[in-house]
């Protein structure tokens, strides 16, 4: 299978922590990615390799794996914070890149 | 800092053909790979595929029969063109930089802006 699943969305007081998850058969193939996209904003990498941050990224965002099932991790919810989260890897047959259907983090 | 804009119509007709062109600035296209990658509005991304500075392609099957994509060195730019558009083909267009940091590893950094192109006539 080349999908890649996520919650639609998920909630997070302000300062509190939350994750998201993303779960698929390529990712026991290829690495996690992910991305932060803000309404009417092009998308911005935050996590690859699974759980490394690329500069300028603050440390409070963190990722893992286990099995077929990639996370991100934002500890101490910022405002700024809230945005939609994709998930990407390419999938098990290597032809192509795939995106998780996206979630939706509303900082309250 | 390597910037990458997208430009081309933002209306195209039926059956017409979309045509976008990436102007990269701040480095040059040489020795990477640059993608295109869709978003219809409210939904989620979609890789359309990618071409080598040397011209070499990889396209997503579900799009290969319909897409193109190429390389001018001496412009700086990357170009898509999709045939034959129905409205299920109304996006936002986003070019970027596809790195391969390490074996298995795999992301699109930059990203353009994005450009919307809408299919109706």
């Amino acid at each position: 299978s080349s999908e890649l699943t996520q919650d639609p969305a998920v909630s997070v007081a302000l300062g509190q922590t939350v994750r998201i998850t993303c779960q698929g058969d390529s990712l026991t193939t290829s690495y996690a990615t992910w991305y932060q996209q803000k309404p009417g904003q092009a998308p911005i990498l935050v996590i690859y390799g699974n759980n490394n941050r690329p500069s300028g990224i603050p440390d409070r965002f963190s990722g893992s794996i286990s099995g077929s099932t990639a996370s991100l991790t934002i500890t101490g919810a910022q405002a700024d914070d809230g945005a939609d989260y994709f998930c990407h890897s390419r999938d098990t047959s290597g032809n192509r890149y795939v995106f998780g259907t996206g979630t939706k983090v509303t900082v309250l | 800092q390597l910037q990458l804009l997208e430009s081309g119509p933002g209306l195209v007709k039926p059956s017409e053909t979309l045509s976008l062109t990436c102007s990269v600035s701040g480095g040059s296209i040489t020795s990477d790979y640059w993608s295109w990658i869709r978003q219809p509005p409210g939904k989620g991304l979609e890789w359309i595929g990618y071409v080598f500075f040397t011209g070499s392609t990889n396209y997503n099957p579900s799009l290969r029969s319909r897409v193109t994509m190429s390389v001018d060195t001496s412009k700086n730019q990357v170009s898509l063109r999709l045939n034959s558009v129905t409205a299920e083909d109304t996006a936002v267009y986003f070019c970027a930089r596809l790195e391969e940091p390490g074996i298995r590893q795999y992301y699109f950094d930059p990203w353009g802006r994005g450009t919307l192109v809408t299919v109706s006539s």
